[in-house]
């Protein structure tokens, strides 16, 4: 059972253009939600969160949108740079699943690439 | 220069041999959690941490050992029970932020194949 969903496998945009990224989840129990950018063969790095009693949140060049009705979670990037082509991964969880812990359930991630 | 390391990058062992990974963070955080990534997949948790001495299975834990003898070290031990072992694994650990919430910060990852 996939919690959380990133349906698009690949995303390919142009530079300067704007990157968009989905992700959709079930569980309505998900509060905070993440995302992370990731290369190869190295470790994710946090890029931006957002909790449940907001719909956006910024910062610099990337901005993602919350739906709650929808289940559903975007993540603008504007305008694209080469440097940001990587796989992204969002991530939802419950901070009251586990206290001092938290549990993130990861989407399959999403290859971006920039073209210049 | 705070961060999490993990050692080695790259691991090779026999069918049939335990491996230990190993992971160390110098942030000062209390939880910590070990993933596993495999191709055209998510992160899926194997195990975590709250604090010393004390640890929980994840989604993932067949196979599996772990142990948290101190803050800042958190080993995994992939063992022979694992029935597909060959994976990148992830360290992570998270300290609670003002509103209960807060990232992971990730080590670079060990990539372990299993011949």
């Amino acid at each position: 059972d996939q919690q959380v969903k990133q349906n698009s496998p690949s995303l390919s945009v142009q530079e300067g253009r704007i990157s968009i990224l989905n992700c959709d989840y079930t569980n309505s129990m998900f509060d905070y939600f993440l995302w992370y950018k990731k290369y190869p063969a190295e470790g994710p790095t946090f890029l931006i969160s957002i909790s449940s009693i907001k719909d956006k949140n910024e910062d610099g060049r990337f901005t993602v949108f919350l739906n709650k009705s929808a289940k559903h979670l975007s993540l603008h990037i504007v305008p694209s740079q080469p440097g940001d082509s990587a796989v992204y991964f969002c991530a939802a969880s419950n901070k009251l699943i586990i206290q001092g812990a938290q549990k993130l359930v990861f989407g399959q991630g999403t290859r971006l690439t920039i073209n210049p | 220069d705070g961060g999490i390391t993990q050692s080695p990058k790259y691991l090779f062992r026999k069918e049939g041999q335990n491996v230990t990974l190993s992971c160390e963070q110098n942030l000062n955080h209390d939880a910590m959690y070990w993933y596993r990534q495999d191709p055209g997949q998510g992160l899926r948790l194997i195990y975590y941490s709250q604090i010393v001495n004390d640890f929980q299975k994840g989604d993932i834990a067949e196979g599996y050992s772990v142990s948290r003898e101190k803050k800042e070290s958190f080993p995994l031990t992939v063992t022979s029970a694992q029935k597909n072992p060959t994976a990148f694994y992830l360290c992570a650990s998270s300290t609670p932020g003002v509103a209960g919430y807060n990232e992971q910060f990730f080590g670079p990852g060990t990539r372990l194949t299993v011949l």
